[in-house]
């Protein structure tokens, strides 16, 4: 079965300051990736998604961007970090049934 | 436009009560619908899928195309139960969409 591993769980990070996210995937090979952002009373936002390496598409203009340097790898990265970028932040993959995989999160506090 | 509709932020009801946690979508294709749910200090994980037609921990969802709905419900809450539950639409082209999020709260 797949796992995702996602980290770091927690950050906390300063306006201004840059910002890297890593999510990997084990037990399956040229997954579908995503990144979800979760905010109170909005749900989970789908913000990028990739089909294979190098492919991204966004999916809401932002101030963050995606990469995806390996097969099983998805980075979510910022050059400078807005407030407004605090959130929960959920890396997944999709099954060949369609079902999403999702990992541990990472809480993102911008100050 | 695609999209999915869970009116309710919270929802409280006691343990052993009959618990509904709506969900309507629009889609102009067949849809594929989910439910996940994210109990505390875990991962946020499937549920149930409306193809599979299935109950899993005593939860069942029917599709109604007529009202494009896909309401999650149960007959007897159990404290266990309490969690956040996402209703969730594929719609193809590598996407899911979510809803906003119930919060389950079975109270004692």
């Amino acid at each position: 079965s797949q796992t995702i591993h996602q980290w770091p769980a927690t950050l906390v990070q300063p306006v201004g300051s840059p910002l890297s996210l890593e999510c990997t995937v084990e037990g399956t090979s040229n997954p579908n990736l995503y990144w979800y952002r979760q905010a109170a009373g909005r749900g989970l936002q789908l913000l990028f998604y990739s089909v294979g390496i190098g492919q991204i598409s966004s999916e809401v203009p932002q101030n963050l961007s995606a990469s995806r340097p390996q097969d099983r790898q998805f980075i979510l990265s910022s050059k400078k970090l807005l407030l407004s970028d605090s959130g929960f932040y959920l890396c997944a993959t999709a099954g060949s049934n369609t079902e999403a995989f999702f990992g541990q999160g990472t809480r993102l506090t911008v100050v | 436009a695609q999209r999915v509709t869970q009116p309710e932020k919270l929802l409280s009801v006691f343990k052993g009560a009959p618990v509904e946690l709506k969900c309507n979508y629009s889609y102009s294709g067949s849809p594929e619908l989910f439910w996940y749910v994210q109990y505390s200090r875990q991962r946020l994980q499937l549920l149930l899928r409306h193809i599979s037609r299935e109950s899993i921990k005593g939860f069942t969802a029917d599709l109604n195309k007529g009202e494009t709905s896909f309401h999650l419900k149960k007959p007897f809450a159990q404290e266990e139960d309490s969690a956040m539950y996402y209703c969730a639409l594929y719609t193809g082209g590598f996407k899911t969409i979510f809803g906003a999020g119930t919060r389950l709260f079975v109270k004692a």
